[in-house]
């Protein structure tokens, strides 16, 4: 069953906007971890921003921060103010077993495709 | 900087061929991973290894195999190529443990076509 969805396959904004996009997760497990990922057309997945299941604060990382709703299992990525540099696919990801195992493998979603306009 | 390096970009390879993907870090990672990503399907983990020799299947193995000889390299084996392997694969590494915070590091990825 898939654990990781991204409802949005597409999304548009215009440069210097910010936009939000979403990530549900499903899991039984009270440790796990939540990434982002940023694979621009040339391929290489550019690792951006890390949630753990019981961190207290919302992470951030420079223009990016992550609405994490552990109730709701939603870990939202928040881009602000938007570049042109940013448009590429983004994938949300979720690390199961943490302290069980050390194999730190992951699970992904199916991926979002994000085009900034001038 | 970590250093996760394909052999190929692009790849073009008959029906029924063997085919080698290999996949080298310079960072002594102990964890490594082969995906194929496919458009509405993200990525898929076919196997990885966490150890020399070592290998585990992930959610795809079925058609492929691999080889982990040396901590620094895992290949990926597609021991007779048919059209529907034709995808990108991405090749990853990551420290091995439980510490919170690790992140799998990205090769660039082989685009492989199965004519």
């Amino acid at each position: 069953a898939q654990k990781i969805t991204q409802t949005q396959p597409g999304m548009f904004v215009q440069e210097k906007e910010a936009v939000t996009l979403d990530c549900t997760y499903d899991t039984s497990d009270p440790s796990y971890g939540l990434f982002w990922y940023k694979q621009p057309s040339s391929g290489e997945m550019i690792f951006l921003i890390y949630q753990g299941s019981y961190d207290q604060q919302n992470a951030t990382e420079g223009r990016y921060s992550l609405n994490f709703q552990k109730a709701r299992k939603s870990a939202n990525l928040v881009i602000s103010a938007s570049q042109l540099g940013d448009s590429a696919m983004y994938f949300c990801a979720m690390r199961e077993d943490a302290l069980n195992t050390g194999f730190q493998k992951l699970v992904f979603g199916t991926g979002t495709r994000l085009l900034v306009s001038p | 900087d970590v250093k996760v390096t394909q052999s190929s970009r692009y790849l073009v390879k008959r029906t029924g061929e063997k085919v080698f993907l290999e996949c080298v870090q310079d960072m002594d990672h102990e964890n490594m991973f082969w995906y194929r990503q496919d458009p509405g399907l993200g990525l898929r983990l076919i196997y990885f290894s966490y150890d020399v020799k070592m290998k585990e299947k992930g959610d795809i193995p079925e058609g492929y195999s691999v080889s982990r000889e040396k901590k620094e390299r895992f290949s990926l084996i597609l021991e007779s190529a048919s059209t529907n392997q034709t995808s990108m694969y991405l090749c990853a590494s990551s420290l091995y443990g439980t510490a919170p915070r690790v992140s799998q590091y990205f090769g660039p990825g082989t685009r492989l076509l199965v004519l």
